[in-house]
């Protein structure tokens, strides 16, 4: 493997489950990132971890709870979603978490709340 | 406010015709403008990182300029495989690495 990748690809859930969206990094990066895409809106960044420890949580609902158990792994927790949240999850990571590092994405997690 | 505008929403060009897509944006401090090429069901990729006024990038049938105020991505006889959705996104000097995005160009090169 190689880049970002995520798992699954594709997730359908109900309002009351409880699922988990993973992250692998191969990249030898320290920061990771979660990010929404939803349509006709501009990709809206969730997360951010540098070195294990998340630095930045841009007023996420507490549906949405991340882990990052070392600087190669992040998942997305996820439990009663609403339809809302319906939505293309995308995983990326940098080098470092600072400024003017570029980014690299995974392929995405789509998502569909029932 | 920090925003970032990308236009048009949507561009169809006949392969072999040459075009421009626009990137303005407004934000306190600019120290990166990035451009990612998304593919349906994929995830962003990236394409170029420009850092000051002036500064230009080409790769293959792409070449990107910065101004000030605005970025342009100048597509230059392009094929089919060229269609995508181009985002846009600028990184701001306040907080950690984030990244602010546009709504992105569609573009469609039909044969």
């Amino acid at each position: 493997e190689t880049g970002v990748t995520q798992t699954p690809r594709h997730l359908v859930m109900g309002m009351t489950n409880k699922k988990s969206l993973k992250c692998e990094q191969h990249l030898g990066h320290n920061a990771m990132y979660w990010y929404k895409q939803s349509a006709k809106k501009p990709l809206e960044l969730m997360f951010v971890y540098s070195l294990e420890e998340r630095v930045e949580n841009n007023s996420v609902p507490s549906r949405f709870s991340p882990e990052c158990p070392n600087s190669s792994h992040l998942f997305l927790h996820l439990h009663t979603l609403q339809p809302e949240d319906s939505a293309l999850y995308l995983c990326a990571s940098s080098q470092e978490s600072s400024i003017q590092e570029t980014q690299y994405f995974g392929p995405g997690t789509r998502l569909l709340v029932l | 406010e920090d925003q970032v505008t990308q236009s048009p929403e949507a561009l169809r060009l006949q392969e072999g015709e040459s075009s421009s897509l626009n990137c303005s944006y407004t934000v306190s401090g600019l120290r990166g403008l990035f451009w990612y090429r998304q593919d349906p069901g994929k995830g962003p990729e990236f394409l170029f990182t420009l850092y000051s006024a002036g500064e230009e990038k080409e790769k293959e049938r792409l070449k990107a300029t910065l101004t000030k105020k605005e970025s342009f991505l100048h597509i230059t006889a392009p094929k089919p495989e060229d269609s995508a959705t181009y985002l846009c996104a600028v990184q701001v000097q306040t907080g950690a690495n984030n990244l602010f995005f546009g709504t992105g160009t569609r573009l469609t090169v039909i044969p």
